[in-house]
């Protein structure tokens, strides 16, 4: 069964430094995999969806997806402290087109 | 749009008691979730529903939990006799269809939280 985990547990970047977040997973053969942030108290927004090894940009939001090495990562350009959240990591395992399986999540501070 | 709207954000319940949870998907979504969220085991899934269909519950705890789509525009989770440990945050998602391709994202409501005191 597909695993997921997610390093590190907590990060504190700077404002305007790059932060870079990782997630691996035990399954190569999956190929949808999302990121998701959740600010405090509130729901889940997606972030970047990733289906193809390489990399995908979404404005400050960038994934890249090596499935070789059973890891994606999602880093943020100039984080300001508004991105201050829990970073989550899910993937589609590869039997199914709607479960997924979640990471833990990394929670991302940004100092200002 | 308005998203995913789930009611109430809160509640508190005694122990015994029943809560409903209530869930608006997005207008034109097929697919409708429901997840639970605990500090301790993260996202768990519950269960999925399709052109209100039920699909999927096997994450839901069969003595005391039921879930049902009456309609296209609401879902509602039900649990009987709340215990302590029900205590967690709900989240309804849907999705345009599945999960099955770049279109179908899941999108989240803010969330219940229900304390079981």
């Amino acid at each position: 069964q597909q695993k997921v985990q997610q390093s590190p547990e907590s990060l504190t970047v700077s404002e305007g430094a790059m932060a870079s977040l990782n997630c691996t997973f035990s399954d190569g053969t999956s190929n949808n995999f999302r990121w998701y942030r959740q600010h405090s108290a509130k729901g889940l927004e997606v972030l970047v969806s990733i289906f193809s090894d390489g990399e995908k940009e979404e404005g400050r939001f960038t994934a890249h997806l090596n499935r070789a090495n059973l890891h994606v990562s999602l880093h943020i350009r100039e984080p300001q402290p508004s991105d201050s959240a829990v970073y989550l990591c899910a993937v589609s395992p590869p039997d199914s087109n709607y479960q997924l399986i979640w990471g833990s999540g990394t929670k991302l501070i940004i100092k200002p | 749009n308005a998203g995913v709207i789930q009611t109430p954000r809160h509640k508190v319940t005694g122990k015994g008691q029943e809560a409903t949870l209530w869930c608006e998907p997005i207008s034109g979504h097929s697919a409708v979730f429901w997840y639970r969220q605990t500090i301790v085991q993260g996202l768990e899934f519950l269960t999925y529903f399709r052109n209100q269909a039920p699909i999927d519950d096997s994450g839901m705890p069969k003595e005391r939990f039921s879930a049902q789509m009456p309609n296209q525009s609401h879902s509602t989770l039900k649990i009987q006799s709340t215990q302590p440990q029900d205590s967690a945050v709900y989240l309804c998602a849907s999705s345009l269809e599945g999960m099955g391709g770049s279109q179908n994202t899941l999108y989240f409501g803010a969330g219940t939280r229900l304390s079981v005191l």
